[in-house]
């Protein structure tokens, strides 16, 4: 079956514009957490969505947000970019809220110049 | 908050030998631990996990054994190989977001 799919792989975004990244999860899975990976900092949690919701929320400004679809893809927002928004963007799928096991994509390599 | 951390940034062995990547974790309540392996350009991806019921588990050449006296985690990956080198990853989850460690970064010399 299909893993996780993260669009696009990578970005290049100018400071104090905006973007977007999708991330779908493993067909049945119906949870999605997202992640940001820095070199400095490595993986921190951002959010989780499970059933449309936000479920979690970790240390992040309000500038970073998300939703979640009812087919259960979910789509993160950064506004007003700064340069040290450049991470790797990770999506993981799980079957519920709270469940074990995470499946991870690819990422969205985002660059902000 | 409560943080799961590495020991050693770096880990150099020879293809063939094995390797023990350690973790240490402060949340005692832990109860599920997970090792990741993350290569360049891809996401992290599961290799193992275990319980805090468990002290050990085995997979296909790799084995994690769970201290909870010490609160520590570590594993080993038997006869290693080139395509073993890669970022790993040591990430708790309790009810809470997964808490990844710094990670440990595993090259295997030829």
């Amino acid at each position: 079956k299909a893993g996780v799919t993260q669009t696009p792989r990578y970005l290049i975004k100018t400071r104090g514009q905006q973007v977007t990244l999708s991330c779908s999860p493993i067909s049945g899975h119906r949870s999605v957490s997202w992640y940001q990976q820095t070199p400095g900092q490595g993986l921190q949690f951002l959010f989780e969505y499970f059933s449309e919701t936000q479920r979690n929320k970790g240390n992040f400004p309000g500038r970073f947000s998300g939703r979640q679809f009812s087919n259960s893809r979910s789509e993160m927002n950064v506004s007003t970019l700064e340069l040290g928004d450049s991470a790797l963007y990770l999506c993981a799928s799980s079957l519920a809220w709270q469940a074990y096991g995470y499946t991870f994509g690819s990422g969205t390599r985002l660059t902000v110049v | 908050g409560e943080s799961v951390g590495l020991h050693l940034p770096t880990l150099s062995v020879q293809e063939g030998d094995n390797s023990i990547i350690n973790c240490a974790y402060s949340n005692s309540a832990s109860d599920y631990f997970i090792w990741y392996k993350q290569e360049s350009g891809k996401g992290p991806q599961f290799i193992i996990d275990i319980r805090s019921n468990m002290d050990k588990r085995q997979g296909q050449r790799v084995t994690v054994l769970l201290n909870k006296t010490v609160k520590h985690l570590s594993l080993q990956i038997a006869a290693t190989q080139p395509g073993d080198s890669a970022v790993y990853f040591c990430a708790e989850n309790i009810n809470t977001p997964l808490v990844f460690g710094k990670g440990t970064r595993l090259s295997v010399i030829a």
